[in-house]
C-alpha cells in the first residue's frame, strides 16, 4: 500500500536558520503530493502540493519539488521564523474514488528567537 | 466563503459510554466530507468518506459509525467508547469532483479523551 516517510520526528532550529524536512514516499503512477501544516489545537492546513515529476509547490517561503526518481518530496525553507513552529506533515494521494490522503508521521519544529 | 465547524471542541467520556460528534459544512453544496482520527502525537488516519447524503464509506474498522443525514452534516457516533478511541478527532471536506490533486480543508477538531 502508500505509505510516507518523514525521516525527523523532531526539529529544533534558531530564527533564521535554513529548514530542510525530508519526505519519501512509496506509491505506484504519479501520487500527488502535499504538504500541510498544523498548528496546536488546530487541524492541518494544506501549504501546496505537486503532481508531476520536477514539479515544485510552495508557499510562505517553504517549497518542495516533487522528485519521482528519488521518490521524495523535501521540505525546505531558506529562513524560518519562530512563528513557523509547528508540526509539518507531507502526504500523498494516489488517486480513487475517495480522494485518500496518507499522511507521514509528522515533524514537529522548534523554532527558537 | 466556506465554514467547516466541529462539536464539541472537546470531550471526556466513560469507557462504554455512547459518543456523537458533528460537522457542518456552510458555503459549498455537495462536498465530499471526509472523518480522519489522530491518535495523541501520531499521524492523520482516514476512517470514513461520503460523496453524497446517506452514503458513507468506511476505510478501517475502529467500531465506530458515521452517517450523513444532510448534504452539510456530517456524524461520527459509536455506542460503546473504548480507551482505544481516545485523540483528535477530524472533519474535512474537499470539492464535489473527485480528483487525485484535491487539497481537505479540515475543521478544527474533537479532542476526546476516554477514561
Amino acid at each position: 500500500g502508500d505509505s510516507v516517510t518523514q525521516t525527523e520526528g523532531q526539529v529544533a532550529l534558531s530564527e533564521e536558520d535554513f529548514l530542510t524536512i525530508h519526505c519519501n514516499y512509496s506509491a505506484s503512477g504519479y501520487p500527488a503530493l502535499f504538504w500541510y501544516v498544523q498548528y496546536p489545537g488546530e487541524g492541518p492546513q494544506f501549504l501546496f502540493r505537486a503532481s508531476r515529476d520536477k514539479e515544485k509547490g510552495s508557499s510562505r517561503g517553504f517549497e518542495a519539488t516533487y522528485d519521482k526518481g528519488t521518490t521524495s518530496f523535501h521540505l525546505r525553507k531558506a529562513s524560518v521564523q519562530e512563528s513557523d513552529s509547528a508540526v509539518y506533515y507531507c502526504a500523498l494521494n494516489s488517486g480513487g474514488s475517495n480522494a485518500k490522503l496518507t499522511f507521514g508521521k509528522g515533524t514537529k519544529l522548534s523554532v527558537k528567537s | 466563503a466556506q465554514t467547516i465547524h466541529q462539536w464539541p471542541v472537546a470531550e471526556i467520556k466513560a469507557v462504554g459510554s455512547p459518543l456523537s460528534l458533528g460537522c457542518t459544512i456552510k458555503g459549498k453544496s455537495s462536498p465530499n466530507l471526509y472523518w480522519y482520527w489522530q491518535a495523541t502525537g501520531g499521524t492523520l488516519q482516514q476512517l470514513f468518506y461520503s460523496i453524497t447524503v446517506g452514503q458513507v464509506e468506511s476505510v478501517v474498522q475502529l467500531n465506530l459509525s458515521a452517517s450523513r443525514p444532510k448534504d452539510d452534516q456530517f456524524i461520527l457516533s459509536t455506542e460503546k467508547l473504548l480507551l482505544s478511541h481516545s485523540g483528535f478527532y477530524l472533519c474535512a471536506w474537499s470539492p464535489g469532483q473527485i480528483f487525485s490533486n484535491e487539497r481537505l480543508f479540515f475543521g478544527h477538531g474533537t479532542k476526546l479523551s476516554v477514561l
